[in-house]
């Protein structure tokens, strides 16, 4: 199985901050890479699909890019309602992998 | 707009079976681009892939569940279902159901996920 290497763990970051979370997969996964948000008590809701494609609806704060194996999400100027927590997914092969999560805290 | 929607039991025992179906609206589950799907979250932890269903019965388990996971699909009722056997308290998490959607010929992404059903096994 693909191994999907999320960091941090997690940060503490302020409004208004640039963040930015990295996955790292342990083969080249092409551009079948996607980025989700979960809140406490929700379920994941995605945010962006193949690396940098946005969701509808999503904000344009949050991007992505990447390619082969090293991936990020950008979050341009996080806002109260980024507070939450981030996967990675590839979707490149079954099984279907997960990163382990990144918790973005309020500073 | 699809909407999925979890049901079954909420306690289950040691070494029973656990059962989930997940009842989709607002389209069909015979969509051709559509991939009906279960993914798990055990408390304070991250999320697990269970496995992925067609509703032609095409289906692809996670190697470590492979042995004791059963998905299914009823066209009839719009609904998917899975089945875990022998369980234990490792098996306690939000279970969500999944759809994964095909664009052209490639491009897959899990988008919608129903609201999330917490099965915890106890005796």
């Amino acid at each position: 199985a693909i191994q999907m290497t999320q960091s941090p763990s997690s940060l503490s970051a302020s409004v208004g901050d640039r963040v930015t979370i990295t996955c790292r997969a342990s083969q080249g996964i092409r551009n079948d890479l996607g980025w989700y948000q979960q809140k406490p008590g929700e379920a994941p809701k995605l945010l962006i699909y193949a690396v940098s494609n946005l969701q509808s609806g999503v904000p344009s704060r949050f991007s992505g890019s990447g390619s082969g194996t090293d991936f990020t999400l950008t979050i341009s100027s996080l806002q109260p309602e980024d507070f939450a927590t981030y996967y990675c997914l590839q979707d490149f092969n079954y099984p279907l992998t997960f990163g382990g999560g990144t918790k973005v805290e309020i500073k | 707009q699809l909407q999925l929607q979890e049901s079954g039991p909420g306690l289950v025992k040691p070494s029973e079976t656990l059962s989930l179906s997940c009842t989709v609206s607002g389209g069909s589950i015979s969509s051709s681009s559509s991939y009906w799907g279960w993914i798990r979250q055990p408390p304070g932890k991250g999320l697990e892939w269970i496995g992925t269903i067609y509703y032609g019965g095409s289906t692809y388990y996670d190697p470590s569940l492979k042995s004791r996971v059963t998905m299914s699909v009823d066209t009839s009722k719009n609904q998917f279902s899975l089945k875990l056997t022998s369980v234990t308290a490792a098996d306690t998490a939000v279970y969500y159901c999944t759809r994964r959607h095909r664009v052209g010929s490639g491009i897959y992404y899990i988008d919608y996920w129903g609201q999330g059903t917490l099965v915890t096994v106890s005796s």
